[in-house]
């Protein structure tokens, strides 16, 4: 069966620390990409990637970074850099041309720095 | 800069009654608009699209429109049911300086469906 996997669901971070935010695709899609939602702010940007090994800054990428080892993983770090990371972070994929298909999405991992 | 604006952050519907959900958009380039429903802690899914060469697309309880003289489309739900009471995004899709095609989203309108 398909899908995005996002893990963990729940992660609580200290001040200070980088996190890892997992996201494993079996769709075969070649794009991947990390939105964060915040209340009234909607989806926003943060990193993209179109093909293995190479992505691009999204709207809000200061204080993450991603890699792109593998078609199927995306996985997102959220450094100590950023300066407000509690937010409901989501991974999407699309087959690349996003036409109206649109994307998939994964169920979301909540960070909350305490 | 706002290219995909949803102006109602919030709205009621009588169950039973039909759910009119807007959107505006600046860019006359966007080839493709999309709704996407949300539900709480859940990632979006997709609901519906409609391609910038029609005017009008039909699933079932939901229509989109496109007008795209005005820059606007709209969803409408008919009748609304409880189970349509969700965060609904409107979203847009183009080609980004990097010659990708990647989805712009809005800010969102949450449904709220009233027994």
């Amino acid at each position: 069966d398909g899908g995005i996997t996002q893990s963990p669901k729940y992660l609580f971070r200290k001040e200070g620390q980088n996190v890892t935010l997992s996201c494993e695709q079996n769709l075969n899609h070649d794009a991947m990409y990390w939105y964060r939602q915040d209340p009234g702010q909607g989806l926003r940007l943060i990193y993209y990637s179109q093909i293995v090994n190479d992505f691009q800054k999204g709207d809000i990428a200061e204080g993450y970074s991603v890699s792109r080892e593998k078609k199927e993983s995306f996985p997102l770090t959220v450094t100590s850099a950023q300066k407000n990371p509690t937010a409901f972070y989501l991974c999407a994929s699309s087959m690349g041309q996003t036409g109206n298909y649109g994307y998939t999405f994964g169920s979301g991992t909540r960070l909350t720095v305490v | 800069d706002q290219q995909v604006k949803q102006n109602s952050p919030s709205l009621s519907v009588q169950e039973g009654r039909i759910s009119i959900l807007n959107c505006d958009y600046t860019n006359s380039m966007f080839d493709y608009f999309l709704w996407y429903k949300k539900y709480p802690a859940e990632g979006p899914t997709f609901l519906i699209s409609i391609s910038s060469i029609k005017d009008k697309n039909e699933d079932g309880r939901f229509t989109v429109f496109l007008n795209k003289s005005a820059k606007h489309l709209s969803l409408h739900i008919v009748p609304s049911q409880p189970g349509d009471s969700a965060v609904y995004f409107c979203a847009a899709s183009g080609y980004s300086n990097f010659g990708n095609e990647k989805l712009t989203f809005g800010t969102g309108t949450r449904l709220t469906i009233i027994p």
